[in-house]
């Protein structure tokens, strides 16, 4: 079946440091993959998204590249910032949405 | 305002009760889910409904059940409350954005303890 799996946290970086994220997947066909972010006391949000291979997804400074040759899709900032301290969800939807699954999540700490 | 709204936010309740998670969206999507989050372990799917006479058994189905009462609400039960219940719920919708593949929407959550 379709998975996705994440580098463990939490990741505790300093202010202006860069970030990546790794997710990798499993998964049949050509699924469209996210990333989502979860703020303390929040539901998940899109950040960002790409639905074929070698579409980069970007948003407020967070990059992902499909890479299809390496089933991955991993996130990057370069400077983050203390507001971006949150839980970051890799996940992937194929079969139309039918199949829709979430990592289990990298928590990130930004000190200042 | 929201557009995945849940009620309640909050929610303490007894081994044995009945309670129910509702969940209302004004994004016009046909797509429903249930989710529930325990640290370290990510969502996890309870149910989802693809519409008002589809619905489907998540992974973590059992102890759990739905009701699709119109396309914009979509409720969640637990007949017969228990401890390990206590988790985090999200409700979900899903649509098509650009004419591509959907993207998830999620409400705030329902932080629900078992006692």
């Amino acid at each position: 079946g379709n998975s996705v799996t994440q580098m463990e946290g939490p990741v505790t970086l300093s202010e202006e440091a860069f970030l990546t994220i790794n997710c990798t997947y499993t998964a049949t066909g050509y699924p469209s993959l996210f990333w989502y972010v979860q703020y303390p006391g929040e539901g998940l949000q899109l950040l960002l998204k790409a639905t074929k291979a070698d579409d980069k997804g970007s948003n407020k400074g967070f990059e992902a590249t499909y890479r299809k040759e390496t089933t991955s899709f991993h996130l990057e900032k370069g400077s983050v910032q203390v507001s971006d301290s949150a839980v970051y969800f890799c996940a992937l939807s194929s079969q139309g949405g039918q199949n829709f699954v979430f990592g289990p999540g990298t928590r990130l700490s930004v000190l200042p | 305002d929201a557009d995945v709204t849940q009620t309640p936010r909050n929610r303490i309740t007894k081994t044995g009760k009945r309670i129910m998670l509702e969940c209302s969206q004004t994004k016009g999507h046909d797509r429903m889910y249930w989710y529930r989050q325990d640290p370290g372990l990510g969502l996890r799917l309870i149910y989802y409904s693809f519409d008002v006479k589809d619905i489907n058994k998540g992974e973590i189905s059992d102890g759990y059940s739905v009701s699709r009462q119109a396309q914009a609400k979509f409720s969640l039960s637990l007949e017969s409350a228990i401890p390990n219940q206590t988790a985090l719920y999200f409700c979900a919708t899903s649509g098509w954005t650009s004419g591509q593949q959907e993207t998830q929407y999620f409400g705030p959550g329902t932080r629900l303890l078992v006692l």
